[in-house]
């Protein structure tokens, strides 16, 4: 069973839409969550951190995290083209191991 | 230049050839990371230098050896590959201390191996 689980998709929306990525995971050694973007021919860029359990908002981005079921999410709010990316779970013992798990990824179209 | 650069962004190679991809970070952090990204799978984490003294080295095969001169550079030497080593090779800095510690990542070197 791989440590994080994540649909590869791709997943199709068209612009305005309400996307929801999600993650699980088998560690429950894991207390910080991230999600990463990564555009075509560039590195992964961080786009939120949580902390154990709970929500955090950032403008049009959530990100969930519930610990009892090992399940994380990341909702985006009036999806734009720009968002048009791969999605990436991470995650971390400590906030400061450096040895991220990485879910495999999910690809993200927005279509205006 | 800011942020995380890599050096060269393609390169293809013989198995028998020797290379080495260079990254270097602009950033000021002392602790740097070499990651591969093949299709469909995960990020896997390779080799993690803290203050220039490797700490990690996720079972990699010897034909990879990273090397990092300074707090600002890495490089991975590579030689006799294997074409399931194609992929992209991501480096990453960040600074180690309390609390979160976020990992700033390069634009990656697609490497094909014929």
């Amino acid at each position: 069973q791989k440590e994080v689980e994540q649909d590869p998709g791709p997943l199709s929306v068209p612009e305005g839409a309400i996307v929801s990525l999600n993650c699980t995971y088998s560690n429950s050694a894991f207390q910080y969550f991230m999600w990463y973007r990564q555009y075509s021919r560039k590195g992964p860029e961080l786009l939120m951190y949580t902390y154990s359990s709970g929500n955090k908002e950032d403008g049009r981005f959530t990100a969930q995290v519930d610990k009892s079921s090992k399940y994380i999410s990341l909702f985006i709010r009036d999806s734009q083209p720009s968002d048009s990316a791969t999605y990436l779970c991470a995650m971390d013992r400590s906030g400061n191991t450096g040895k991220l798990i990485f879910g495999q990824g999910t690809t993200l179209q927005v279509k205006p | 230049e800011t942020g995380v650069t890599q050096t060269p962004r393609h390169l293809v190679m013989g198995m028998t050839n020797k290379k080495s991809l260079k990254c270097e970070q602009h950033l000021g952090h002392n602790a740097m990371y070499w990651y591969k990204q093949s299709a469909k799978k995960p990020l896997e984490l390779m080799f993690v230098y803290s203050l220039e003294e490797r700490v990690e080295n996720n079972s990699v095969p010897s034909r990879f050896s990273p090397e990092c001169p300074n707090s600002s550079h890495l490089f991975l030497h590579l030689h006799t590959l294997q074409p399931e080593d194609s992929a992209l090779y991501l480096c990453a800095s960040s600074q180690p201390g309390l609390g979160f510690n976020e990992q700033f990542f390069g634009p990656g070197t697609r490497l094909t191996v014929l």
